[in-house]
């Protein structure tokens, strides 16, 4: 069975300072990788996704993931963290090579100073 | 983009009765939609797989007489939580793949925060 880790419940930083929020899969075959933002009493919106070819992945509000085979990670990144996005950050793995069924991270809140 | 909307949004019902949870697909069709739970500052937890034309499918430890769920048509699942009980108070969300390229992509409902009283 799949899962995922994230390894940060709650990480602190100033606006305008680099972002990078951790993740962790264990999947058997090449994963489906997905990274969602949640705000307070929102749905979950898509930030970028990964299925397979350039393991460097652009996202929506400046967002980019990398995913590392050899570490088995998918590690969430920015450059200059914004105050809105504040918020709850989750990752996600497709059940059996597809993207129908997920497994969510226990998610990492994070929090930005002005 | 897809969308997918719940309704209601909130919900206060008391201990007993019965809560229906709206779930649509607004610009697609989904064969398959997702019900999850999210407990507070926890992640989202599968609670079954709703199926247009068959039975859902349900997560281990997940009560089906209690979590009833009809997937009426191409675009809409509902989740009716029978005889409520304070431990249900939760956050419900849902979800619909959406076919793209490589593979489907997980479209979320606003979710519904169902408090029972």
């Amino acid at each position: 069975a799949q899962s995922v880790t994230q390894p940060d419940i709650h990480i602190t930083v100033s606006e305008g300072a680099s972002l990078e929020l951790r993740c962790n899969y264990s999947y058997g075959a090449t994963p489906y990788l997905f990274w969602y933002v949640q705000s307070p009493g929102q749905g979950l919106q898509l930030l970028l996704k990964y299925f397979s070819g350039d393991t460097l992945v652009q996202g929506i509000k400046g967002f980019e993931a990398e995913f590392k085979r050899s570490q088995s990670s998918f590690n969430l990144r920015k450059p200059s963290v914004h105050w809105s996005d504040a918020a709850e950050y989750f990752c996600a793995v497709g059940a059996s090579g597809s993207a129908r069924q997920l497994t969510f991270g226990s998610g990492t809140q994070l929090t930005v100073l002005p | 983009g897809a969308v997918v909307s719940q309704h209601p949004s909130r919900v206060i019902c008391k201990s007993g009765t019965s809560v229906k949870i709206e779930c649509r697909s607004l610009d697609f069709q989904a064969t398959t939609m997702f019900w999850y739970r999210q407990f507070p500052k926890q992640s989202l937890m599968l609670m079954a797989t709703s199926n247009e034309g068959s039975k859902a499918t349900y997560e281990q430890g997940v009560e089906k007489d209690k979590f009833l769920i009809n997937h009426a048509s191409l675009t809409l699942s509902t989740l009716t939580v029978t005889s409520a009980h304070p431990e249900d108070s939760s956050f419900y969300i849902c979800s619909a793949p959406r076919t793209g390229i490589g593979a489907d992509t997980q479209y979320f409902g606003p979710g519904t925060r169902l408090t029972v009283l």
